[in-house]
């Protein structure tokens, strides 16, 4: 069962305007979630991440909204760079442990 | 060291034949974590070690798959009689005991010919 998805394989942006990255979850045990981004032949890098008793964490041009009665949580960047093309993972971490559990991926391309 | 480092870095192995992945984690870190990640797909749980307790291995794909800890440090993943399928980048990750912050190594890319 896929427990954490990203609809959106793909996404191009033009740099300057903002990003908005997809996710959804059905897990209701989730209690973290946390968005990584990998650029090709590295490991995924931290990025930013959400509490499940906040709606919203910001942190420089980075921002997650989580709505939990829809189970969607979204990532905003804005404004979006050349730089921050790379594939970008949501994942949730359960209640019961710290094993994460990874959506598929959206790779963003910010156009100059 | 600085980061979560894994050799090699590329493996090119023959069908049916065994294979050994390496990750050393950050010093300090209890749990450390192995990932696989296949062509167009997110990153899979493989297999999760914390401390002393018994670790959960409860994403492994097959009894083909084996990881250890030793000493609470350096981990090897062990792929036996390697398939095609087994063709995936394979990420260990680490972190500090109760976090969600896993810190990734830069993978190793198996493929089986």
């Amino acid at each position: 069962d896929q427990q954490v998805k990203q609809n959106s394989p793909s996404l191009s942006v033009q740099e300057g305007r903002i990003s908005i990255l997809n996710c959804d979850y059905t897990n209701s045990m989730f209690d973290y979630f946390l968005w990584y981004k990998k650029y090709p032949a590295e490991g995924p890098t931290f990025l930013i991440s959400i509490s499940s008793i906040k709606d919203k964490n910001e942190d420089g041009r980075f921002t997650v909204f989580l709505n939990k009665s829809a189970k969607h949580l979204s990532l905003h960047i804005v404004p979006s760079q050349p730089g921050d093309s790379a594939v970008y993972f949501c994942a949730g971490k359960s209640i019961s442990g710290s094993r994460l559990t990874f959506g598929e991926g959206t790779q963003l391309t910010v156009n100059p | 060291g600085a980061g979560v480092s894994q050799s090699p870095s590329n493996k090119v192995t023959e069908k049916g034949k065994d294979v050994e992945l390496r990750c050393d984690p950050i010093s300090g870190h209890t749990a450390l974590y192995w990932y696989r990640q296949s062509l167009g797909q997110g990153l899979e749980f493989l297999i999760y070690f914390q401390g002393n307790s018994a670790p959960d291995k409860s994403g492994l794909p097959s009894d083909r798959f084996s990881a250890e800890r030793t000493g609470g440090s350096v981990s090897t993943l062990t792929i036996q009689r390697t398939q095609q399928e087994d063709s995936a980048v394979y990420l260990c990750a680490s972190s500090l005991a109760g976090t969600a912050y896993h810190t990734f190594g830069s993978g190793t890319r198996l493929t089986v010919v």
